[in-house]
């Protein structure tokens, strides 16, 4: 049961214009969720984060915005840039139990075209 | 710091061999975790370990799989014996902090044949 889902598995966007990356959670409980990128052969890089008192989080061209109701979050890059051709995955944290887990999407694989 | 360092690097084996994934986490953070990564299934938490302390091993697959934190520095990741379906990109990550990001290292990428 994936309580975090990413449902695009890829996604391709022209240089300049704005990439959308999408993420549903299906756990009420999480707070707070974070955005990671990762490059082939490398290991994941956090790149932006947002907790759940907040609705949007901006951090120069990554915004984040969360829609607590409709358990939804996305990533907006803009302008998008071929360097951010990445693999992206959306996490999520709780408050108790496993609270110290992240629980990770599949990831969406962004190409960015020149 | 070098950041969270993972060796080897890449390990071809064959179907029943030992194989021990080896991580060595940034000096200060408490909390080390090891994460599986497939195609089907994503980033899959495995363990994690807090002050060499194993919390929670609940995505431990099976059996065959183990881990070990000796000592703040150093954790391996066992398979005894591998299987074709292990093939994957095993993480290992680190934070002072579980509170907020966590940060990985480059992976191992494990093939059995």
């Amino acid at each position: 049961d994936q309580q975090v889902k990413q449902n695009s598995p890829s996604l391709s966007v022209q240089e300049g214009r704005i990439s959308i990356l999408n993420c549903d959670y299906t756990n009420s409980m999480f707070d707070y969720f974070l955005w990671y990128k990762k490059y082939p052969a490398e290991g994941p890089t956090f790149l932006i984060s947002i907790s759940s008192i907040k609705d949007k989080n901006e951090d120069g061209r990554f915004t984040v915005f969360l829609n607590k109701s409709a358990k939804h979050l996305s990533l907006h890059i803009v302008p998008s840039q071929p360097g951010d051709s990445a693999v992206y995955f959306c996490a999520a944290r709780g408050l108790s139990g496993s609270a110290r887990q992240l629980t990770f999407g599949s990831g969406t694989q962004l190409t960015v075209l020149p | 710091d070098a950041g969270v360092i993972q060796s080897p690097r890449h390990e071809v084996t064959e179907m029943g061999q030992e194989v021990t994934l080896r991580c060595k986490p940034i000096s200060g953070h408490d909390y080390l975790f090891w994460y599986r990564q497939t195609m089907m299934r994503g980033l899959e938490l495995l363990i994690y370990f807090n002050n060499n302390v194993p919390i929670d091993d609940s995505g431990m697959p099976e059996d065959r799989f183990s881990a070990k934190m000796p000592n703040a520095s150093f954790s391996t990741l066992k398979i005894q014996p591998s299987e074709p379906r292990d093939s994957a990109v095993y993480f290992c990550a680190s934070t002072a902090n579980p509170a907020y990001e966590q940060y990985f290292g480059p992976g191992t990428r494990l093939t059995v044949t």
